[in-house]
C-alpha cells in the first residue's frame, strides 16, 4: 500500500458541468475525510465516513456536494453544476481508529485533485 | 468565532532563531490536537500530536493549555528547512484545521 490516492490528479472544467474524485485510502484505514483548500487558506472540513458510514455531511458546501463510499473502502466526491467559486484542492485523508494511541486519529492525506472552472 | 484561529503570520526570521506559533479553539470539549506542516503545493503531513502535559520532539515543542483552549508550537534553531505553513489540528468528532501560519527561514 502506498499511501492514500486521490484521481484524477487535474480536472478542467466548464461551468455547469459534474465532476466527481475519487480517493483510495490506506487499506486497514476505517475513517476517510474530505477537505477542499484554496491558497492561502488550511483545508476546510467537508464530509467524513467511518467504514461504509457517513458521520457528518452538514458541512457540504451546497446540496450541489455529495459524498459516498459504498464499500467502506474508496469514496467518491461529486460537484455537480459546478461554479467557478468551486476551483480549489480538494483534499482526502484516511485514518485508523484501531491504530495504538499514538497513531490514532492522525490523518494521512493524498496529494489532492485540483479543479480548475472556467 | 473561528473553531481554530492561528496567528496570520508571516513569520520571517533568520536562521537560527526561535519562532513560537500560537492557536486557540473554540469548543472546549475538543479532544486531541495536532501540528501538522504543509510545503508549498504539497499535501499537510503530521508534525506532532499535542499532549496535555506538553511533549518535545527534538527543535519542536508544543503546549497544550485545556483552560485557555490555547496550544502553541515552539521551533528552536530554525533551519531553512522548517520554511513551510504550520497548520493547528483540533479533533472533535471530525478534524478542523486553522488556516495555518507560513514560516519563512532565510539565510
Amino acid at each position: 500500500d502506498t499511501g492514500v490516492s486521490q484521481n484524477p490528479r487535474h480536472k478542467i472544467t466548464k461551468r455547469g458541468q459534474n465532476v466527481t474524485f475519487r480517493c483510495d485510502p490506506i487499506s486497514e484505514h476505517n475513517r476517510l475525510y474530505w477537505y477542499r483548500q484554496t491558497l492561502g487558506q488550511g483545508p476546510e472540513f467537508l464530509t467524513y465516513f467511518q467504514n461504509e458510514a457517513q458521520l457528518e455531511k452538514s458541512r457540504l458546501l451546497s446540496d450541489r456536494f455529495s459524498a459516498e463510499r459504498p464499500k467502506g473502502s474508496f469514496s467518491t466526491l461529486e460537484i455537480q453544476r459546478t461554479e467557478q467559486g468551486d476551483s480549489a484542492m480538494y483534499l482526502c485523508a484516511s485514518s485508523s481508529l484501531r491504530a495504538p494511541y499514538s497513531g490514532a486519529n492522525v490523518l494521512t492525506f493524498g496529494a489532492g485533485s485540483r479543479l480548475t472552472v472556467l | 468565532r473561528k473553531e481554530v484561529e492561528q496567528d496570520p503570520g508571516p513569520f520571517n526570521v533568520p536562521e537560527g532563531a526561535t519562532v513560537a506559533f500560537n492557536c486557540t479553539y473554540s469548543n472546549s470539549a475538543s479532544q486531541s490536537f495536532f501540528w501538522y506542516r504543509q510545503d508549498c503545493r504539497k499535501e499537510p503531513k503530521l508534525l506532532m500530536s499535542v499532549y496535555s502535559s506538553g511533549n518535545e520532539d527534538g527543535r519542536f515543542t508544543a503546549q497544550l493549555n485545556r483552560a485557555s483552549q490555547y496550544i502553541s508550537l515552539l521551533i528552536r534553531d530554525s533551519k531553512l528547512s522548517d520554511s513551510a505553513t504550520y497548520l493547528c489540528v483540533v479533533r472533535d468528532n471530525d478534524m478542523r484545521f486553522g488556516a495555518g501560519t507560513r514560516l519563512t527561514v532565510k539565510p
